[in-house]
């Protein structure tokens, strides 16, 4: 079956702009997941849906970041007035989640979209 | 704080020449730990999930072990096509949630 896709897969913007990425998760994952790969760095948790249970927005660096997944399934990574330091690799990733008895198991992850704040 | 650390950095063999990867883990409490495959340009690739020290999976000519402290990423007689970089993560049973933290990573490359 279809894998994790996210869109676009590249994004070059300017200091300040507004950009929205997008997830689309595999078909009847429960979970989803946003993460931030940096040049050199390891992956970097920001957020976490897991069904119509409140996200844990623990790893959102600031409050330029936000996340919304609509209907249970796609969801949205919006930053606000980007800056340089916000250039990375941002990686979506689902997992059955409860649908599968455990919220603790594999998560699946997509190509990413490559965000370049010019 | 839950930490991964990951050596080495980067490791280059030649084909055939077995070798393994460290994963030095630190977590209040192990819920599982997760060994990955990303190749340039793509997203990490799921390869085994370890929850108990002494437990053991393979696939192919990679070997996952786990204890109480570190897993072990064993491969033998690798292969060109193995090159890529091997990402390890865990997750704690404190953390309700899916949230993996991840190791820095291991630079595989193996030449012919």
């Amino acid at each position: 079956g279809a894998g994790v896709s996210q869109s676009p897969s590249n994004k070059v913007t300017e200091k300040g702009k507004d950009v929205e990425l997008r997830c689309d998760p595999i078909s009847g994952h429960t979970a989803l997941y946003w993460y931030r790969q940096s040049l050199g760095q390891g992956l970097e948790f920001l957020i976490y849906f897991q069904g119509n249970s409140a996200p844990d927005k623990s790893g959102l660096p600031s409050d330029r970041f936000s996340a919304e997944r609509t209907g249970g399934s796609v969801s949205t990574l919006t930053i606000q007035r980007t800056q340089q330091e916000d250039s990375a690799v941002y990686l979506c990733a689902s997992s059955l989640g409860s649908a599968s008895g455990s919220p603790y198991n594999e998560q699946f992850f997509g190509p990413g979209t490559r965000l370049t704040v010019l | 704080e839950d930490q991964v650390t990951q050596s080495p950095e980067a490791l280059r063999l030649q084909e055939g020449e077995s070798s393994s990867l460290n994963c030095s883990y630190t977590v209040s409490g192990l819920r599982g730990l997760f060994w990955y495959r990303q190749d340039p340009g793509k997203g990490p690739e799921f390869l085994f999930t370890l929850y108990s020290a002494g437990e053991e999976k393979e696939k192919e000519r990679l070997k996952a072990t786990l204890t109480k402290k570190e897993s072990f990423l064993h491969i033998t007689a690798p292969k060109p096509e193995d090159s890529a970089t091997y990402l390890c993560a865990v997750h704690s049973i404190y953390n309700q949630g899916g949230k993996l933290i991840f190791g820095q990573g291991t630079e595989l490359s193996v030449k012919p």
